[in-house]
This record gives C-alpha cells, sequence and structure tokens, in this order.
C-alpha cells in the first residue's frame, strides 16, 4: 500500500544527543516536509523539500537538519542544540509544493527527552 | 501572512447529536482552506477543502463545511455525529500566491461524542 512511514514510533533522547528520525514515501511525491506538534499549539513548519536534494527552513528549523537525498526520503536530525526537544513529529509529503495540493501525513514519531 | 483561529479548543456532544466546530481565517491574500482529522496517537488526515467553486464542500463521512468569504470563516459541521467521530479536528489555511504550499494550522478542536 502506497504511504508514508516514519519511524521509530517511540524514541527517548539523552540531553546533548543528537537522533534522527526516518521518514520514507512510497507515493511518488516530489515535496516532503517535517512539522512539529505541541500540545495546544497546532502543527508548526520545521523544514520542507520541494525536490530531491532540495530543502528549506521552515518556521522552527533551529535545532534541526535534514537531507533530501533521494525522493522518497527525507529523514530529520533533532540536533542537541535544540532547546526542548520533547514533541510529536509529523513528517508529510504532497505530489508538488504548488498550493492547494493535498499534504499526506505520517503516523508521526514521539520524542522525549530523559 | 495568514492565522487560523479555532475558538473552541474542544466541543463535547452526545451521539446522533449535531454539531459545528468552528473555524475562522485571517489572510490579506485569497487562501484555500482545509480540514483535517486526528485520531489519538496517529497523524493527520485529509477530511476535506475548499479550493475553488462551489462554497459548500462535503467529505464521504457526512462532515460538511462552508467558506464564508466575508466572515472568513470555514466552519465544519455534521447533522448527527458518532461515537466514532472523537478525535481532533485541525483547521488550515495557505495561500494561494505562493509557490510553496505552506499550510498554516490552528490549534485544533477536541470532539468527544459520548452515548
Amino acid at each position: 500500500d502506497g504511504g508514508i512511514t516514519q519511524s521509530p514510533k517511540y524514541l527517548f533522547r539523552k540531553e546533548g544527543q543528537n537522533v534522527t528520525l526516518s521518514c520514507e514515501q512510497n507515493l511518488n511525491h516530489d515535496a516532503m516536509y517535517w512539522y512539529r506538534q505541541d500540545p495546544g499549539q497546532g502543527l508548526r513548519l520545521i523544514y520542507y523539500s520541494q525536490i530531491v536534494n532540495d530543502f528549506q527552513k521552515g518556521d522552527i528549523a533551529e535545532g534541526y537538519s535534514v537531507s533530501r537525498e533521494k525522493k522518497e526520503s527525507f529523514p530529520l536530525t533533532v540536533t542537541s542544540a535544540q532547546k526542548n526537544p520533547t514533541a510529536f513529529y509529523l513528517c508529510a509529503s504532497s505530489m508538488t509544493a504548488a498550493s492547494g495540493n493535498t499534504i499526506y501525513f505520517g503516523e508521526g514519531s514521539w520524542l522525549t527527552v530523559v | 501572512a495568514q492565522s487560523v483561529t479555532q475558538l473552541d479548543s474542544q466541543v463535547p456532544v452526545f451521539e446522533e447529536a449535531p454539531v459545528e466546530l468552528r473555524c475562522n481565517y485571517s489572510s490579506s491574500v485569497s487562501v484555500y482552506l482545509f480540514w483535517y482529522v486526528q485520531y489519538p496517537n496517529q497523524g493527520l488526515q485529509l477530511l476535506l477543502k475548499y479550493l475553488s467553486g462551489s462554497t459548500l464542500v462535503e467529505s464521504i463521512n457526512g462532515f460538511e463545511a462552508e467558506f464564508n468569504k466575508s466572515q472568513t470563516s470555514f466552519h465544519l459541521r455534521k447533522p448527527s455525529v458518532h461515537i466514532s467521530d472523537t478525535a481532533e479536528y485541525f483547521c488550515a489555511v495557505s495561500s494561494l500566491n505562493t509557490g510553496f504550499q505552506k499550510l498554516v494550522f490552528g490549534t485544533g478542536t477536541r470532539l468527544l461524542v459520548s452515548p
């Protein structure tokens, strides 16, 4: 079945460590996105990529990094510079990045700093 | 820049009763409008969207939303809810004028349906 796969579902990180969240899609979509969800704050855009080998910062990119070496993959690294990383992270994709396209979401990954 | 306001953080309702989840937006340009649903511990699923044409849009599971440009609203309604509709609902907008699909989300409304 086509879709977006995020892994791991749950991840615990010690302070000072970098962690990488995986996102793979088999929808043949050009555009991919990372959102962060905190209770009561809705979703905020971290990074987005309109095409392979290209990505742009979203509204809250500080402390995060991404890569887009393959069309189907868009991993997110949460670095030690991210002050408050505990959150629910959602990867998404759309056929193109043009406005109006439906954005499809993965199941999400919970990151907890211990 | 766009913004979305969902005034109700939580809406409790009894099964088979009607419900309305409110969404107002602010934008200096024309927008596309979306409603997404999120079940516990899952990602978001598109419920319905307004791009152009008829201002009343419907989903396959009985929800509908009406775009009201003068009131800058896109309220979500269902005439009779089921227990299975319990979820969080997010309203979102994106600008027509940008080359990039940046969705701006509201803070969500939790719909709680009880028997």
